[in-house]
Order: structure tokens, then sequence, then C-alpha cells
């Protein structure tokens, strides 16, 4: 079973700071999604990374296959990027339509003016 | 831009009653999921369905719930006998075929009083 940990719980930053939120998994897996959720409760995606890095604007995701981890970077902060970010991994162990995600408890940053 | 699509956004139940949970997948999707997330707690996977018939199923899936695809645009989840820990954000999602990433349904939010 795969377990996913990500850190911190909870953060708060000032607008324009630089953001990290981390994401570590204890078995291999095939993908690993970056999601959003705002107050209203509606999920998005973010990014899905199976290797090295990707961009989108302000938010740049990492991810080390070896180690195991990934990273979620915000640059630029504003309050509107205010929300739950959320990692979740397909896990190697699931195959053809058999691939539920199993998700992190989720970071709860808030960007204060 | 196609989307996930659910209904109803909020459903209120007494406990013991029967309720349907109803998702439109982007139409050229092939894989559908269903996840839940009880307040507080993180995203749990539910199910996975392709091909008319469940992929995968978690240990929360017993045999109160069942899923259906009855015509070529809806995705249902059905609790047979709701109880007051159904209580929860149901979402949907589906992705297409060959690719790994999946689109979120913005929720319904089941209460069971």
């Amino acid at each position: 079973k795969n377990e996913v940990e990500q850190s911190p719980q909870n953060l708060t930053a000032q607008e324009g700071e630089f953001i990290t939120i981390n994401c570590s998994y204890s078995v291999g897996i095939s993908a690993l999604h970056w999601l959003q959720q705002h107050p209203g409760g509606g999920i998005v995606s973010l990014f899905m990374l199976s290797s090295g890095k990707k961009k989108h604007g302000r938010l740049i995701a990492t991810i080390n296959i070896q180690e195991k981890h990934s990273s979620l970077h915000i640059t630029a902060s504003h309050p509107r990027d205010s929300a739950v970010y959320i990692c979740a991994v397909r896990s190697t162990l699931s195959g053809g339509g058999a691939d539920g995600l199993t998700f992190g408890k989720g970071t709860h940053l808030i960007i204060q003016p | 831009e196609p989307e996930v699509t659910q209904t109803p956004s909020h459903q209120v139940t007494q406990m013991g009653q029967e309720v349907i949970l109803r998702c439109v997948p982007i139409s050229n999707h092939l894989y559908f999921y269903w996840y839940r997330q009880i307040l507080g707690q993180k995203v749990e996977f539910l199910v996975s369905f392709y091909n008319n018939e469940i992929s995968e199923k978690s240990e929360i899936f017993d045999d109160q719930f069942s899923v259906e695809r009855p015509d070529g645009s809806n995705f249902t989840l059905k609790i047979r006998s709701t109880k007051l820990e159904d209580s929860a954000m149901y979402f949907c999602a589906s992705r297409v075929a060959g690719a790994h990433e999946q689109y979120f349904g913005p929720g319904t939010r089941l209460t069971v009083t």
C-alpha cells in the first residue's frame, strides 16, 4: 500500500515569497499529480509528472523517482494562490484501468497581502 | 474547454435512504472514477470503471455502493442505504485512454442526517 506524506501541513507566507511544498511516497509510482483544492471544495489538476520537471506560469513541479519525492514550488506568491495543495500518486502496482489515486492529506497554504 | 460535471451539487438525505450521485465525464474519456472526501480528511479512492465494469475498488466500496453507466454519457454512484458516516464530498473523475491525467468534477456534497 502506498503512503503519501506531505509537508508542511500548513503554511502561511507573505505575498511575493517563494513557496515550496513537499511530497514523499513509499512505493514505486507511474505518475504523480499535484492538485489544487479551493475552499468551495472543487479539485483542479495542476500537474501530472512521471519524471523530471514541469513549469506552468509561476508554478514548478519536480520529481525525483529514486528518492520517491516531489516538490511543488510557487514563485512570486499571491493571495489568490491560497488553497489546499494535494499530492496524489498512481502506484506502479496498478495496471490498465486499475489506477485509483492515493492522496496525501494536503498542504493548506495562506498567502497574506 | 470540456469539463466533468456532477449533479446535484448538494444532496441532503435521511439515514437509510438510497441516493444516486450523477456524473457526466468528458465525452471522449473511457476511464471513470469515484472518490470521496470526508470533511477535514484526505481524498480517498472508491472505485474505477472501464469498459462497463469495475476495474478496481477500495475497501470503502462495500456492498452498499454500486456504479453504473446507464447510457453513453452518465456515470452514477448509488449508495443503497445511507449511513451518517457516508456524509462527505464525492468527486467523479475521468481520463482519456493512453494518458494518466484525471479530470475532476466539482463534487457533490452529501449530507446524511
